[in-house]
């Protein structure tokens, strides 16, 4: 099956640092999900993108949809403790309603 | 309040037992789907159902089962033939696809299985 490839697989950080963090494949997708999964917790959606080259953001975040269709970059401004978690990408490709999912970014932030 | 309930948060079960995790949405979506994630993994879909009384397996259907019997439950059946079953479940629900967008899925807060 089509896979996603995310990296980094996980991430320590200083507090105050910005993060990026990013998603490819080797077929093309027209959307593009974020979410971040909290310890014990089921996935958030943070930023969804449906344009080749649409820029995005919500508050400290900022997500961009690449100009191939076959990436996508996160990124956090000015990290803070309660970014920690695990961060996933998420892409379709015209399957129905399914989601290929990548295998996440843990973040870990040091205060 | 709109959203996604799983219930329960954790759920232990003795090898030989099936068990059923209960799913239910409230935001009017049609599509459901179920994930299985295991510690430091990725999601890893097992089943999902475009509408009511109509689903089809995901990549690990196996020792899994569901129905679809009303448009806000999506509850499934972990059984005996499952040969690993202690795993976090994710439950999801989406709109169905009709133009560009709608395919965001939203998840609930999961159940975790124990099985000894």
């Amino acid at each position: 099956g089509q896979q996603l490839n995310q990296s980094p697989q996980s991430m320590f950080i200083q507090e105050g640092e910005d993060v990026s963090m990013n998603c490819t494949s080797s077929s093309i997708f027209n959307t593009w999900l974020w979410y971040k999964q909290d310890p014990g917790e089921g996935p958030v959606l943070l930023i969804a993108l449906y344009k080749a080259g649409e820029l995005t953001s919500n508050g400290r975040l900022t997500a961009q949809f690449g100009i191939t269709r076959k990436d996508s970059f996160l990124n956090i401004s000015a990290s803070i403790p309660s970014d920690v978690g695990i961060y996933f990408c998420a892409g379709n490709n015209n399957a129905g309603n399914m989601l290929t999912f990548g295998g996440g970014t843990r973040l870990m932030v040091k205060p | 309040d709109g959203g996604i309930t799983q219930s329960p948060k954790y759920l232990f079960r003795k090898e030989g037992q099936n068990v059923t995790l209960s799913c239910e949405q409230n935001l009017n979506h049609d599509a459901m789907y179920w994930y299985r994630q295991d510690p430091g993994q990725g999601l890893r879909l097992i089943y999902y159902s475009q509408i009511v009384n109509d689903f089809q397996k995901g990549d690990i259907a196996e020792g899994y089962s569901v129905s679809r019997e009303k448009k806000e439950s999506f509850p499934l059946t972990v059984t005996s033939a499952q040969k690993n079953p202690t795993a976090f479940y994710l439950c999801a629900s989406s709109f169905s696809h009709s133009g560009t967008g709608g395919y965001e899925q939203y998840f609930g807060p999961g159940t975790r299985l124990t099985v000894t």
